[in-house]
């Protein structure tokens, strides 16, 4: 079982869709969680650190769930320029960010 | 400031031949790290550095050996290349433990024929 799970995708939603993203985790004493974007053939960006309590960074809110062990991401109001690969990053103890496979999604005019 | 900058960006190599990647950050960042990313594997850590000096093993080090002889610079090898090696390497930086968000370089995208 991979550390970092994710549903691959491809997600295709019209523009001004709402969409989520469920990430699950297996190590239960994972300290920090994170979305980092990645458009094609480029280098991962940070796009937000989860929160225990929920955070939202304008149209993008994360969330987790420890008893669960998942992180969401949800998107509202879909922009053509939110198409990327999202990847669910948790981060242990050692220093290392571990990464999910990434989920891909394609935003349609 | 360049952030993170890595070279050669791409580069084509025959099967038992050798290459150094060469990553570089301006930040003045502690933590150094090499992952490679293959389709539907998300990205794998080679090889991380914690300071000047260190060097430590990730997920997947077989075949690849690294050095961080400057805080700056840290130089990801391939001393004999393999098919499997084809991948894209991305370098990143960490400016010190618990900063957690990691920097990453452009991506070297490297086939081994």
């Amino acid at each position: 079982r991979k550390e970092v799970e994710q549903d691959p995708g491809p997600f295709n939603v019209p523009e001004g869709a709402t969409v989520a993203f469920n990430c699950t985790y297996s190590n239960s004493a994972s300290q920090s969680f994170f979305w980092y974007r990645q458009d094609c053939r480029k280098e991962p960006k940070l796009l937000m650190s989860v929160y225990s309590s929920g955070n939202e960074d304008g149209r993008f809110t994360a969330q987790l769930n420890r008893a669960s062990q998942y992180i969401s991401l949800l998107i509202r109001d879909s922009k053509l320029s939110d198409s990327a690969t999202y990847l669910c990053v948790v981060f242990n103890a050692g220093n290392m960010l571990t990464f999910g496979g990434g989920t891909r999604l394609m935003v349609k005019p | 400031n360049a952030g993170v900058t890595q070279t050669p960006k791409f580069r084509v190599l025959k099967t038992g031949q050798s290459m150094t990647l060469l990553c570089a950050q301006d930040m003045n960042h502690e933590y150094m790290y090499w992952y490679r990313q293959d389709p539907g594997m998300g990205l794998r850590l080679i090889h991380y550095s914690v300071g000047e000096g260190t060097t430590a093993k990730g997920e997947v080090p077989d075949g690849y050996n690294v050095s961080r002889l400057k805080k700056q610079n840290f130089l990801l090898g391939l001393e004999s290349a393999a098919p499997s090696q084809t991948s894209v390497y991305f370098c990143a930086s960490m400016r010190s433990a618990g900063e957690n968000e990691q920097f990453f370089g452009p991506g070297t995208r490297l086939t081994v024929l």
